[in-house]
């Protein structure tokens, strides 16, 4: 059972340009979790998504940044016109459906965003 | 979620046990204790969680006080790929917040030979 996956690996923007974060959760997951990691920092949620519904985006930036989970396909963190500041590790994690404690969540190696 | 409190480093030999406190004295009834790591920035692992009884798995034991305001995480024989930064969470189950983990600075385990 392959693990959550994330790619890029790693992204180089330059500053205005757009970055899309792709994630696809464990077989079977279908709530997915973004985490933002600053350089020397902690990790630092940001929104939280099941299949088509953004259930809790209480550590998105205001500006610039949102959050998919279609249907079909991965799920997408999309940075438009990025600054230096948004120089960071992204993780992603998926847990099994069902309100039902434990929701363990799983995380993913996590794309290294570069912006020049 | 409840505040919790680690010690900012520990050392361990190898193949010792590790034994990793985490203060929670603020934790209400149906708060969880969960346990992650993060080794060398590698996406964070989870190892063990619990509500109020002992837990074991295959990674690490978990031992929560009576009172349930502190826990240790166990490794039994740490090794040196266990060098992690190892978190601690209480974590609420239901409500708005059933969705994140909240990570703190974590306890940094340097496990020498």
């Amino acid at each position: 059972n392959a693990g959550v996956m994330q790619n890029p690996r790693h992204l180089v923007r330059r500053r205005g340009q757009e970055a899309r974060l792709r994630c696809s959760p464990m077989k079977g997951h279908s709530h997915v979790y973004w985490y933002r990691q600053l350089p020397e920092e902690g990790l630092k949620f940001m929104v939280y998504l099941q299949k088509e519904n953004i259930i809790d985006e209480s550590g998105m930036p205001k500006e610039r940044f949102s959050a998919e989970f279609p249907k079909e396909g991965p799920s997408i963190l999309r940075i438009q016109q990025v600054v230096r500041g948004d120089s960071a590790a992204y993780f992603c994690a998926s847990s099994p459906p069902g309100l039902f404690p434990p929701d363990t969540q799983y995380f993913g190696p996590g794309t290294r965003l570069t912006v020049l | 979620d409840a505040k919790t409190t680690q010690p900012t480093s520990m050392d361990c030999a190898e193949g010792r046990a590790a034994n990793l406190p985490c203060n929670h004295s603020t934790i209400s009834g149906n708060e969880y204790v969960y346990w992650y790591r993060q080794i060398h920035s590698q996406g964070p692992q989870y190892i063990i969680h619990g509500l109020k009884n002992n837990e074991t798995n295959e990674m690490a034991s978990l031992i929560i006080t009576e009172d349930r305001k502190s826990s240790t995480l166990i490794l039994p024989h740490a090794t040196l790929r266990d060098t992690a930064v190892y978190y601690c969470i209480v974590r609420l189950w239901g409500g708005t917040s059933y969705g994140k983990l909240t990570f703190g600075q974590g306890t940094i385990l340097t496990v020498h030979p």
